[in-house]
């Protein structure tokens, strides 16, 4: 069975520095995918970046990256230049491809941009 | 456009009521998936339509009551709720469900706020 782990629940990190979320996750299926969302207190799940496991590269979108450790199965977000709107619940996910499970979620953890 | 909405934002009903929530998308994603979430924790899977029909059902009690009228509509009937079931009910859309990759990518709506009197 799939497993998402997150284990920081509260993350703080001063405007405008780097901060990295963890999220390990646990599959015997060779294919999957991976996704983090972002919850803002609003309580819409915003879509931030994707990695496919058989991605050769770490995926990137604008200020989001993910630095995707195959062999230790982890894909940590990186938001680089935090901003005062960045402040929200981060949520891991992943989706095996051939054992059809549906998307799972990590724990999430609550990430606090202090000015 | 990655637009998925949903209405009413918020619903306040007592357990003999009948209401429904609305979904709809117009991004021809072919999956749409309900969840509900409770507070501080992680979204729950309910259901699951493919190509407008109902895949998974994580046993899900029957007083919750899905359908999918077509392709970009999906609703959730509800009848005889209980105070537990006061959460936020979150919409989404893929293009595909069960190809792998980067279509499976989910898109949600803003979610309905439901409080069970």
């Amino acid at each position: 069975a799939q497993k998402i782990t997150q284990t920081q629940p509260g993350m703080f990190v001063q405007e405008k520095e780097a901060v990295t979320l963890d999220c390990t996750y646990d599959t015997s299926d060779p294919s999957y995918g991976l996704f983090w969302y972002k919850q803002p207190s609003s309580g819409e799940m915003i879509f931030l970046i994707y990695q496919g496991s058989y991605d050769q590269q770490n995926a990137t979108e604008g200020r989001y990256s993910l630095n995707f450790q195959k062999a230790r199965k982890s894909a940590n977000l990186v938001i680089s230049a935090s901003q005062l709107g960045d402040s929200a619940m981060y949520f891991c996910a992943m989706r095996e491809a051939y054992n059809n499970n549906d998307m799972r979620f990590g724990a999430g953890t609550r990430l606090t941009v202090k000015p | 456009d990655t637009e998925v909405t949903q209405t009413p934002k918020h619903l306040v009903m007592g357990m003999t009521n009948k209401k429904s929530l609305k979904c709809e998308q117009h991004m021809g994603h072919r999956a749409m998936y309900w969840y509900k979430q409770k507070a501080k924790k992680p979204p729950e899977l309910m259901f699951v339509y493919s190509y407008e029909k109902l895949s998974i059902n994580e046993s899900v009690p029957s007083r919750f009551s899905p359908e999918c009228p077509n392709s970009s509509l999906l609703n959730l009937h509800l009848h005889a709720l209980q105070p537990e079931d006061s959460a936020l009910y979150l919409c989404a859309s893929s293009q595909e469900r069960g190809s792998g990759g980067a279509k499976e990518t989910q898109y949600f709506g803003p979610g309905t706020r439901l409080l069970v009197l």
